[in-house]
């Protein structure tokens, strides 16, 4: 059972950039059948996806958020990374870290979550 | 863009009852790129259907999914207490790649 941890600072401040790490275990960013991705859900609202990345390091972005994101991978430590510039208010969510399949593209694992405010 | 519309925005029903999840996209979505998800307060959404129609890992047989195309459902044929929650669809594929529903939430009545 693959296991999510995202981490990161819980306050940003207005115009700097947002970085989460996620941690994952019970198995392997390499797998080959797999996206991670960022997924994030303002309070009281619904899920917005961010981006994700293959093990090959190919990324794929939403078109809202491009010019500012990049997700990472590092397979040596079996995390991937977001990193979101230019911060507003309107970035205070909770950000999760997940992993799908891209054969049927369904979510299948995600962490629990963590709420980043931007003041 | 694809967009994804569910309807209705709320659903308040009493436990026992049947509850239908409609989730309309902007444009064609492959069936096999439709999932529903369950989500309840404080915590991560927990997958559903995948591929419009297959249960998740775990998941009890009152929950069904169906649909194609343009027009996708999820039911639930007899509501327990714990489904009570927010229920979104979300398609992989067109751009952008992967989108969610805005949600419906089913209440107890």
């Amino acid at each position: 059972q693959v296991q999510l941890q995202e981490s990161g600072p819980g306050l940003v401040k207005p115009s700097e950039t947002l970085s989460l790490t996620c941690t994952v275990s019970g198995g392997s960013v390499i797998s080959g059948s797999s996206y991670w991705s960022w997924i994030r859900q303002p309070p009281g609202k619904g899920l917005d996806w961010i981006g994700f990345i293959y093990s090959s390091g190919n990324t794929n972005y939403n078109p809202s958020f491009k010019s500012r994101v990049t997700i990472s991978i590092d397979t040596s430590k079996n995390q991937f990374s977001l990193k979101l510039s230019s911060v507003t208010a309107a970035d205070t969510a909770v950000y999760f870290c997940v992993r799908g399949g891209y054969t049927y593209g369904q979510v299948d694992s995600w962490g629990q979550g963590t709420l980043v405010t931007v003041s | 863009e694809i967009v994804l519309t569910q309807s209705p925005g709320t659903l308040s029903l009493s436990p026992g009852e049947r509850a239908t999840f409609s989730c309309r996209a902007s444009q064609s979505v492959g069936s096999s790129y439709l999932a529903w998800y369950q989500q309840k307060p404080g915590l991560a959404p927990r997958l559903l259907i995948y591929g419009a129609s297959s249960r998740a890992t775990g998941i009890p047989d009152r929950f069904s999914g169906s649909g194609s195309g343009t027009d996708f459902t999820l039911t639930i044929s007899r509501l327990e207490p714990e489904d009570f929650a927010v229920y979104y669809c979300q398609q992989y594929g067109s751009s952008p790649r992967l989108t969610f529903g805005g949600g419906t939430k089913v209440e107890i009545k």
